[in-house]
C-alpha cells in the first residue's frame, strides 16, 4: 500500500531561518515523490519531484528537498525562508497503479517577519 | 509549467439543482484528469479518475450517480454534482498531466469553491 505521512501540522519560523518540512512515505516499488504548495482558496502548485538520479532535487522558489531511501523521507527545505512562503505545503506520492497519487495530510507554514 | 483552468472558480446553488464544474488543460493534451475533493484545512481526496473516451473511474464510497464525469475531449473534463445537498459543499480540484506515465508531473487547476445553501 502507498501513504505519505507529514509528522508536523505546523512549522514556525523567522524570516531568514532555514526551514523544514517533513514527509516520509511508504510505497511499493520505487517511489515517485512531489511536492506541492496550496495558498488560500488556491489550487496546488507543483514545487519539486524526485524521479530517479541525484537524491537532493532543486526546485521552483528556492525550494528544495532530499530523497533519502534509508530512512524513507523527502524532506522539504529552504535555506533562507520569506514571509510569502507561508502556505500549505503537500507532500505526495505515486504508487505503483501510476494513475494515483497520495497525498499526505498537509503541513501549514508560518513565516514571521 | 503547463496551466490547467476550472470554471466557475465559485458558485453557490441551492438544495436540490445540479452543478456542473469545468476541468480545461490549456496547452497539452491530458488523457487522464483526476478530481480531487478538499475538506477545510485537509489533504485533498482522490474521487474519481476521468478517462477520455471512456468512463471515469470513482475511487471506493464516491457515488457515480451523484458525481458525473465526462471526459469528452482531450482538453475537457466535467464534474457535475447532481441534485446537491448542503453536506456536498466543498472545494473541488482537478488535475491533469500531459506526459501520461508514472513520473508524470500533474498539474491542478485552481479549484471550485461550492456552496449549496
Amino acid at each position: 500500500a502507498q501513504s505519505v505521512a507529514q509528522p508536523e501540522d505546523q512549522v514556525n519560523v523567522a524570516e531568514g531561518n532555514p526551514l523544514t518540512v517533513k514527509c516520509t512515505y511508504s510505497v511499493s516499488g520505487n517511489p515517485y515523490l512531489f511536492w506541492y504548495v496550496q495558498y488560500p482558496n488556491r489550487g496546488l502548485q507543483f514545487l519539486l519531484k524526485y524521479i530517479t538520479g541525484d537524491n537532493l532535487v532543486k526546485g521552483s522558489y528556492g525550494f528544495e528537498a532530499e530523497f533519502n531511501k534509508s530512512q524513507t523521507s523527502f524532506h522539504l527545505k529552504k535555506p533562507s525562508a520569506l514571509v510569502s512562503d507561508s502556505a500549505l505545503y503537500f507532500c505526495a506520492v505515486r504508487g505503483y497503479n501510476f494513475n494515483k497519487f497520495y497525498f499526505g495530510s498537509g503541513t501549514k507554514l508560518n513565516v514571521k517577519p | 509549467g503547463a496551466v490547467v483552468s476550472q470554471h466557475p472558480s465559485r458558485v453557490i446553488c441551492k438544495s436540490g439543482t445540479s452543478v456542473k464544474i469545468e476541468c480545461r488543460s490549456l496547452d497539452f493534451q491530458a488523457t487522464t484528469m483526476f478530481w480531487y475533493r478538499q475538506f477545510p484545512k485537509q489533504s485533498l481526496m482522490l474521487m474519481a479518475t476521468s478517462n477520455e473516451g471512456s468512463k471515469a473511474t470513482y475511487e471506493q464510497g464516491v457515488e457515480k450517480d451523484k458525481f458525473l464525469i465526462n471526459h469528452a475531449s482531450l482538453t475537457l473534463s466535467t464534474l457535475t454534482v447532481t441534485s446537491a445537498h448542503p453536506e456536498d459543499s466543498s472545494f473541488y480540484i482537478c488535475s491533469a498531466g500531459s506526459g501520461g506515465t508514472h513520473t508524470d508531473t500533474q498539474y491542478f487547476g485552481p479549484g471550485t469553491r461550492l456552496t449549496v445553501l
